[in-house]
């Protein structure tokens, strides 16, 4: 899996996007990049995920760089039960496992 | 729809008992299964996966062993706890696949605590 590097905490005030950076300078061809996030003391869940276009789900918006070394997460109207750990991953689609970094710990201020 | 059981929430356990941790999957059939740890102040880690019955692939070596004596359940064991398996343990399941792109949705986790 290729490395990601996020910054380790990003604050964001209540009702504004919150845009959270990751980089990932050695993305293979056939990697994806995924997101997921926990909120503290519960399971993480997935978020979104995208591989060369940019996506967007009901939760958040995924934008991929067009030569796929970084992209952003944005969640449009950030609310304070957004606050938690959001990882970035980077693999390709087999049924191995996800590899976690550190994550950016989001915190959303009310 | 899919849902995910973990059980027990919390459990504390003495140093040198045995463990049983389980996780069923409803909703679904031939699910991809996973069991991951996170201990206190660190990231989250996988252990064991598993893509069938009777398959299983370990990542790290350790005081663990898991089964999966059914296509939607898997268990998590150890004959002797140490201190340090001590951690929230988590189960996560992803559809079988690569057009599922091996999307991993998580339980909620049993927080073990050894004493």
């Amino acid at each position: 899996d290729a490395k990601t590097t996020q910054p380790p905490s990003m604050d964001c005030a209540e009702g504004r996007a919150a845009n959270l950076p990751c980089n990932h300078s050695t993305i293979s061809g056939n990697e994806y990049v995924y997101w997921y996030r926990q909120i503290h003391s519960q399971g993480p869940q997935y978020i979104i995920h995208g591989l060369k276009n940019n996506e967007t789900n009901e939760m958040a918006s995924l934008i991929i760089t067009e030569d796929r070394k970084s992209s952003t997460l944005i969640l449009p109207h950030a609310t304070l039960r957004d606050t938690a750990v959001y990882y970035c991953i980077v693999r390709g689609g087999g049924a191995d496992g996800l590899t976690f970094g550190k994550g950016t710990h989001l915190i959303i201020q009310p | 729809s899919q849902t995910i059981h973990q059980w027990p929430a919390t459990l504390v356990q003495p140093v040198g008992s045995p463990l049983s941790l389980e996780c069923t999957v409803e909703g679904t059939s031939n699910p991809n299964l996973y069991w991951y740890r996170q201990a206190a102040g660190r990231g989250l880690q996988l252990l064991f996966y598993s893509v069938g019955i009777g398959q299983i692939s370990s990542e790290v070596p350790q005081n663990l062993s898991a089964s999966r004596p059914q296509d939607r359940q898997f268990i998590l064991s150890s004959k002797k706890l140490l201190l340090s398996d001590s951690g929230f343990y988590l189960c996560a399941w992803s559809r079988a696949g690569l057009l599922a792109k091996n999307i991993q949705y998580f339980g909620a986790g049993t927080r073990l605590s050894v004493l």
